[in-house]
C-alpha cells in the first residue's frame, strides 16, 4: 500500500502570501495518477488539480501541481480569503487509492 | 450534470451493520467510471473505503476489507455500500462519488453516520 505523508500539517500565512504544500509518497507513482483537493468546514471535497499539475474545470491559476516520482507539490500563488481551508493529495496504484493526511491552511 | 446523493440511517448500533445507498442522477451508473465510498471521521482527514464498476468488479481497502461490501443496482442507478461489525470508530461522515480515471470529479453532499447504542 502506498502511503502519502502531507507536509506541514498546518501552515499560517496571511493573504497574498504563496503557499507551497508537499506531498510524499512512499512509492513512485506515475504523474497521472496524482490530484490534490480541496476542503471547506462542512463540504465535500472539491477537485483543484489532476494528472499531478492539470487544474480542474473553474480552478483559478494561481493554483498549480507539480512533481513527479515520490514528491509533488500544491502551490498558491497568492493566497485569497476563500482558499484558507484544508487540501488532500489523493494517489491511485494497484486499484488501490489513498489520500494524504491534509494540510490545513490557515490564517495568520 | 452527474448528481450524487447519499442515503441511510444515520444512526447504527454498534456490533451491527452499517448500510448506505448512493443514487445517482443526471447520468448512467453504467458509464466507464468507478463508484467510489469515501469516509471522514469527526475532525479526521479522508479515508478511501472502496469502489465499484458497473459490471460489478470491485476493490476495497485493505484496512476494511473484511467487512466492507459494496453493490450496485444498474435497474435503480443507485451503489450501495454494507459495512458489518461497526464499532464507534466507524461513525464518520461517509461520500459516495465518482472516480474518473484517477480522480474524484463528483461528490455527494455526504451523510453522517453515528456508531453508538
Amino acid at each position: 500500500e502506498i502511503v502519502l505523508t502531507q507536509s506541514p500539517g498546518t501552515l499560517s500565512l496571511s493573504p497574498g502570501e504563496r503557499a507551497t504544500l508537499s506531498c510524499r509518497a512512499t512509492q513512485s507513482l506515475s504523474s497521472s495518477y496524482l490530484a490534490w483537493y480541496q476542503q471547506k468546514p462542512g463540504q465535500a471535497p472539491r477537485l483543484l488539480i489532476f494528472g499531478t499539475s492539470t487544474r480542474a474545470t473553474g480552478i483559478p491559476d494561481r493554483f498549480s501541481g507539480s512533481g513527479s516520482g515520490t514528491d509533488f507539490t500544491l502551490t498558491i500563488s497568492r493566497l485569497e480569503p476563500e482558499d484558507f481551508a484544508v487540501y488532500y493529495c489523493q494517489q491511485y496504484y494497484s486499484s488501490q487509492r489513498t489520500f494524504g493526511q491534509g494540510t490545513k491552511v490557515e490564517i495568520k | 450534470q452527474v448528481q450524487l446523493q447519499e442515503s441511510g440511517p444515520g444512526l447504527v448500533k454498534p456490533s451491527g451493520t452499517l448500510s448506505l445507498t448512493c443514487t445517482v442522477s443526471g447520468g448512467s451508473i453504467s458509464s466507464s467510471v468507478w463508484w467510489t465510498w469515501v469516509r471522514q471521521s469527526p475532525g479526521k482527514g479522508l479515508e478511501w473505503i472502496g469502489e465499484i464498476y458497473h459490471s460489478g468488479s470491485t476493490n476495497y481497502n485493505p484496512s476494511l476489507k473484511s467487512r466492507v461490501t459494496i453493490s450496485v443496482d444498474k435497474s435503480k442507478n443507485q451503489f450501495s455500500l454494507n459495512l458489518s461489525s461497526v464499532t464507534a470508530a466507524d461513525t464518520a461522515v461517509y461520500y459516495c462519488a465518482r472516480y474518473f480515471y484517477y480522480y474524484v470529479d463528483v461528490w455527494g453532499k455526504g451523510t453522517t453516520v453515528t456508531v453508538s447504542s
